[in-house]
């Protein structure tokens, strides 16, 4: 089936400093969903993007869908110790099925 | 909050027993997904069920088992406990229409000795 692969796995800030999450597949996508997984927490849906070339914004949050649907990012700018946590992308396969990508770990230096 | 509840927060299993793991849907949710995280991972999908059906499957032994129920919860059993079992088990719920934006439980924490 279809995977994602996420880099970096890692990646530590200073807080104010901007972070990007990018999400690569070897083949096209129908669509791509964002969540973000708090330290001790469960993942949280963040958006979903089903465009080719589209772009969403939410506050300091810019997600992407790149134009050969095949990767996307998400970019945050001037982090907050509130980013923290791990950031993983997500396509849909079949009926509802999310296949994650590893994910990528954010920590920030206040 | 999603609303979406699981039961127990953490249970610790010795080798070869059986777990049962509970979730309540969200109001208006008639799909369920179940996903294990293992630590430092990403979820990885172990099953569906949407009108008390299962619906998809991933990659998982038959010794993980689930059912649905009429209002919409469910249960996931696990047969025969291996270490490797421990992990984080979330259950997920979603509708039928809209985004398929899928609403996670808090997960239950479970450690097999």
């Amino acid at each position: 089936g279809q995977q994602v692969m996420q880099i970096p796995q890692y990646q530590h800030v200073q807080e104010g400093e901007d972070f990007t999450t990018y999400c690569n597949s070897s083949t096209t996508l129908s669509n791509i969903q964002w969540y973000k997984q708090r330290p001790g927490g469960h993942p949280v849906f963040l958006i979903q993007l089903v465009k080719s070339g589209e772009v969403k914004k939410q506050k300091r949050l810019t997600f992407q869908f790149g134009e050969a649907k095949k990767n996307s990012s998400l970019h945050i700018t001037a982090t907050q110790t509130t980013d923290v946590g791990t950031y993983f992308c997500a396509l849909i396969q079949g009926a509802q099925k999310l296949v994650f990508g590893q994910g990528t770990r954010l920590t920030i230096n206040p | 909050e999603t609303g979406v509840t699981q039961s127990p927060t953490h249970l610790i299993k010795t080798r070869g027993q059986q777990v049962t793991l509970r979730c309540s849907s969200q109001s208006g949710h008639n799909t369920v997904s179940w996903y294990q995280q293992a630590l430092g991972q990403g979820p990885q999908f172990i099953f569906q069920y949407y009108r008390e059906e299962e619906n998809g499957r991933g990659n998982f032994p038959p010794r993980f088992s689930g059912l649905q129920f009429p209002n919409y919860s469910s249960e996931l059993n696990v047969n025969a406990l291996e270490l490797d079992d421990s992990a984080l088990y979330l259950c997920a719920t979603s509708s039928t229409s809209g985004t398929y934006e899928q609403y996670f439980g808090p997960g239950t924490r479970l450690t097999v000795t």
